[in-house]
């Protein structure tokens, strides 16, 4: 069965500090990978989505990017943190039945 | 661009019936599903329906399809304090490849015991 791999939980990080986000999908190969960001415990916003290594689609512009160093490695940085990129950060392939989304635990961040 | 909608809260007594209810305008939807996501964690998918398909039932839970008004609802039986969370619809009208999925803003269910 297919498992996804989000890390760290939390991370409490100061403005101004870079930003390392992993997800790892594993029991699957060439998925359809995406990182969301959730906003007050409800609303989801599309970050990113790649359909294969070494390809990124961004959907908003904004100070984070991504990158596909493997297969099933999905990398979510930054260079310099903002007081704004403070949020919880949620991992997700896509596949199987009903194509649909498969989350990762999440990751919340706080930039002080 | 399309947009899912849902009502923020729900509470119910331990032991009812829940009915979240949902609405889209996405009329080329292909797949609606149903997450759910307790306090911390992230969305688990519950279930999900096939747009050509009116109902489907996975045990406690019932999912209810009207193509023509683009209404899906969720009806859990006998609910449980352990079905407290938020739960969330979303569609997408692809079948493969990328997923543009579109979700609601989620419906706070309350068990009451």
């Amino acid at each position: 069965s297919q498992t996804i791999h989000q890390w760290p939980a939390t991370l409490v990080q100061p403005v101004g500090s870079p930003l390392s986000l992993e997800c790892t999908v594993e029991g699957t190969s060439n998925p359809n990978l995406y990182w969301y960001r959730q906003a007050a415990g409800r609303g989801l916003q599309l970050l990113f989505y790649s359909v294969g290594i070494g390809q990124i689609s961004s959907e908003v512009p904004q100070n984070l990017s991504a990158s596909r160093p493997q297969d099933r490695q999905f990398i979510l940085s930054s260079k310099k943190l903002l007081l704004s990129d403070s949020g919880f950060y949620l991992c997700a392939w896509s596949g199987g039945e009903g194509m649909a989304l498969h989350f990762g635990n999440g990751t919340r961040l706080t930039v002080t | 661009g399309e947009d899912v909608e849902q009502s923020l809260f729900l509470s119910v007594r331990e032991g009812d019936s829940s009915v979240i209810n949902c609405t889209y305008t996405d009329s080329s939807s292909t797949y609606l599903y149903w997450y759910k996501q307790e306090p911390g964690a992230g969305l688990q998918l519950l279930t999900y329906i096939f747009s050509n398909m009116d109902m489907k039932q996975d045990q406690r839970l019932t999912v209810l399809l009207n193509k023509k008004d683009k209404h899906l609802s969720l009806r859990i039986a006998d609910t449980q304090t352990g079905d407290s969370a938020i739960y969330f619809c979303a569609e997408t009208p692809n079948s493969g490849g990328y997923q543009k999925v579109t979700f609601g803003t989620g419906t706070k269910l309350q068990v009451i015991p």
